[in-house]
């Protein structure tokens, strides 16, 4: 199973901060793809990337969020100003050889 | 869209005894289906996955069915153990690992010795 590197484990911030999550994927991987699990709750799909680009976004991703990847590997989830609802875990993932989807250990996310 | 539905939301069983949950999925171009285990504060697992050119696929205690027909997928779990407590996921795609997973509300599954 791929290893997907997340940092921070944990962020606290007050609400309306910025906050950017971070993400280390596998190299030669070119998708990627971001989810949040509010707690208690399912996991729901946020936006996958492709080859640099946005590929698929769903209703969640508003104008608040967006994804970059700024150095060429690593691959950022940044939140512009935060609420409380959008305290939860947010998992970075990338597919496998044979497409299936694995799951970083996730950031939580803390608004206060 | 697609839209996933999971039952039962919480299912107990003795150690040694079989568990079952099931999934219903909406969308008839889905065609990949993979199964997550999350246990507490942790993140989701892949711990099997069946696409609908197949019937049913087994790995060792675990297996899981599709029904193309009746757009319901199941997992099964045999000789439950303690360790097997924990919340599955089920989940729907229709591109695969390159296409966004709808997920249903998974399963909390108790495994009492």
């Amino acid at each position: 199973e791929p290893e997907v590197t997340q940092t921070p484990s944990h962020q606290v911030t007050q609400m309306g901060q910025e906050v950017i999550l971070r993400c280390v994927p596998i190299s030669n991987h070119l998708y990627f793809y971001w989810y949040r699990q509010i707690l208690g709750q399912k996991v729901e799909f946020l936006v996958s990337f492709y080859n640099n680009e946005i590929s698929e976004k769903s209703e969640i991703f508003d104008d608040q969020f967006s994804v970059e990847r700024p150095d060429g590997s690593n691959f950022t989830l940044k939140i512009r100003s935060t609420k409380l609802e959008d305290s939860a875990m947010y998992f970075c993932a990338q597919g496998g050889l044979a497409g299936e989807l694995f799951f970083g250990e996730g950031s939580r996310l803390t608004v206060l | 869209g697609e839209n996933v539905e999971q039952h039962p939301s919480t299912l107990s069983v003795q150690e040694g005894d079989s568990a079952v949950i099931k999934c219903t999925y909406s969308d008839s171009a889905s065609n990949y289906f993979p199964w997550y285990k999350q246990e507490l504060g942790k993140r989701p697992q892949l711990i099997i996955d069946i696409r609908s050119n197949v019937g049913e696929k087994k790995d060792q205690r675990i297996a899981v069915t599709l029904n193309k027909t009746a757009k319901h997928f199941s997992l099964h779990i045999t000789e439950t153990q303690p360790e097997d407590s924990a919340v599955y996921f089920c989940a729907a795609s229709d591109r695969g690992s390159q296409g966004n997973l709808i997920f249903g509300k998974g399963t909390k599954l108790s495994v009492k010795p």
